[in-house]
């Protein structure tokens, strides 16, 4: 069965630190994997996009990388912040069909 | 970008009561998804909802219990029927563009 799996258990770092999140999936062909933040209370935001043919993307202090053989994705926040708090989602389209799956996330919190 | 509003934003049901979910986009989409959360769980797809055709439901979701409508491009609703304690979830609507997912609030539903 197709299954998403990232950290289990929740991230504390400081402030500054780089936190680095892992996404790994089976029984997927992704045409492209997709990460989200989630605050309390609110729905999930977009934040990043990578396709199956690219290994990394950046967008200001997030950057994702794109593993389709060891079928995984990192996503780091670099120069971390407390405003960075939240959980963390990665999310699959299959190559067949629009409908994205979603890991149970990963909740990081940055102490000041 | 799609902006997507929900009402209500919680609300708390006795069992064996109906609650209707709304859903508005500030455009005109082909279709519109429909989320479960679960305390503590990743989002869950219940169904697809596109103008002028019934609803797709993902398996474990039946149209019994959680009919849809759409009657035009930017409106959708949810009904959660006859609900149980188990129902106690929060539902999100939302929207696809350029490969891009865009949720709304949510509704925060407790059912006693």
């Amino acid at each position: 069965s197709q299954k998403i799996e990232q950290n289990s258990e929740a991230l504390n770092i400081q402030e500054g630190k780089t936190a680095t999140l892992t996404c790994n999936y089976t029984n997927y062909s992704p045409a492209y994997l997709q990460w989200y933040r989630q605050d309390p209370g609110r729905g999930p935001v977009f934040l990043l996009l990578i396709r199956e043919n690219e290994k990394e993307k950046r967008k200001e202090r997030l950057k994702v990388t794109f593993d389709t053989t060891l079928k995984q994705s990192l996503f780091h926040i670099t120069a971390s912040q407390p405003a960075d708090s939240a959980t963390y989602l990665c999310a699959l389209e299959g190559s067949n069909d629009y409908k994205l799956s979603f890991g149970a996330g990963t909740t990081v919190t940055v102490r000041a | 970008s799609a902006v997507i509003s929900q009402k209500p934003s919680r609300d708390i049901c006795q069992r064996g009561t109906s609650l209707t979910i709304q859903c508005q986009v500030d455009s005109q989409v082909t279709m519109m998804f429909w989320y479960r959360q679960q305390p503590g769980q990743s989002l869950t797809l219940i169904a697809t909802a596109n103008q002028g055709s019934e609803a797709t439901y993902e398996s474990g979701f039946v149209i019994d219990k959680f009919p849809i409508s759409r009657p035009n491009l930017t409106f959708s609703t949810l009904t959660v029927s006859n609900m149980s304690p188990e129902d106690s979830s929060i539902y999100l609507c939302s929207v696809e563009r350029a490969d891009t997912q865009y949720f709304g609030p949510g509704t925060r539903l407790t059912v006693l």
